[in-house]
């Protein structure tokens, strides 16, 4: 089954300081990874995707082959940076996505 | 450009009754998906719809069908109402030719809102 973890629900960091959240996937094939976000009252919207290696408001994601880890990070957390993130792969055939349950990322003042 | 559009975006149903979502792509998409989240979880793929037709399918009963249009807009019908079919229904729009470039990237709408009695 091609599936996606994320093993926090709730992650809550200090103002300034790094965040991690986690994200496993099920190995099948070569899925593409994504992370997205929903902050309060907006749609879901893409943060950032593996295959452009980009850095987005401070975000990073590696992937890890040998772990299946796709954990995204932030070095220096920001208030604005409170939302709900989720991990997405592809399916083999690239038209289907699968999203774990999301990590609800609160960041304090 | 007002991106993925759906409508309602909330709507009561009751047990054992039909429904109709609609959803209208981002302007240049030719692809729609449907995604079903139930509270607490991470969207869940329904089916996604390609040149008029069902492209692909996710672990959803018959009970749940779609249609797209000439214009790329499409509808989600769910027949025989179950409690369980309480979620946000997300719709999604994509460029069909970048499924196999990474390039494949959702745009999602607000979503509406179901709840069954």
């Amino acid at each position: 089954a091609q599936r996606v973890t994320q093993p926090e629900k709730l992650l809550s960091v200090f103002k300034g300081a790094p965040v991690e959240l986690k994200c496993n996937y099920s190995y099948s094939g070569s899925p593409e990874l994504f992370w997205y976000v929903q902050y309060s009252r907006q749609r879901l919207q893409l943060l950032l995707r593996h295959i452009s290696r980009e850095s987005i408001k401070g975000f990073t994601a590696d992937l890890n082959k040998g772990e299946t880890s796709f954990h995204l990070k932030k070095p220096f957390a920001q208030e604005e940076d409170s939302a709900m993130y989720y991990c997405a792969r592809t399916s083999n055939t690239g038209n289907q996505f699968y999203f774990g349950t999301g990590t609800s990322l609160t960041v304090i003042p | 450009d007002a991106g993925v559009t759906q409508s309602p975006t909330h709507l009561i149903k009751t047990r054992g009754q039909q429904v109709t979502l609609r959803c209208s792509p981002k302007s240049g998409h030719d692809t729609v998906s449907w995604y079903q989240q139930a509270l607490g979880q991470g969207p869940q793929f329904i089916f996604q719809y390609y040149e008029e037709e069902e492209r692909q399918r996710g672990n959803f009963p018959d009970r749940f069908s779609g249609h797209q249009f000439p214009n790329y807009s499409s509808e989600l019908n769910v027949n025989a109402l179950l409690l369980g079919d309480s979620a946000l229904y997300l719709c999604a729009s994509s460029l069909g030719t970048d499924f196999f470039s990474g390039a494949n990237v959702l745009t999602f709408g607000a979503g509406s809102r179901l709840t069954v009695l």
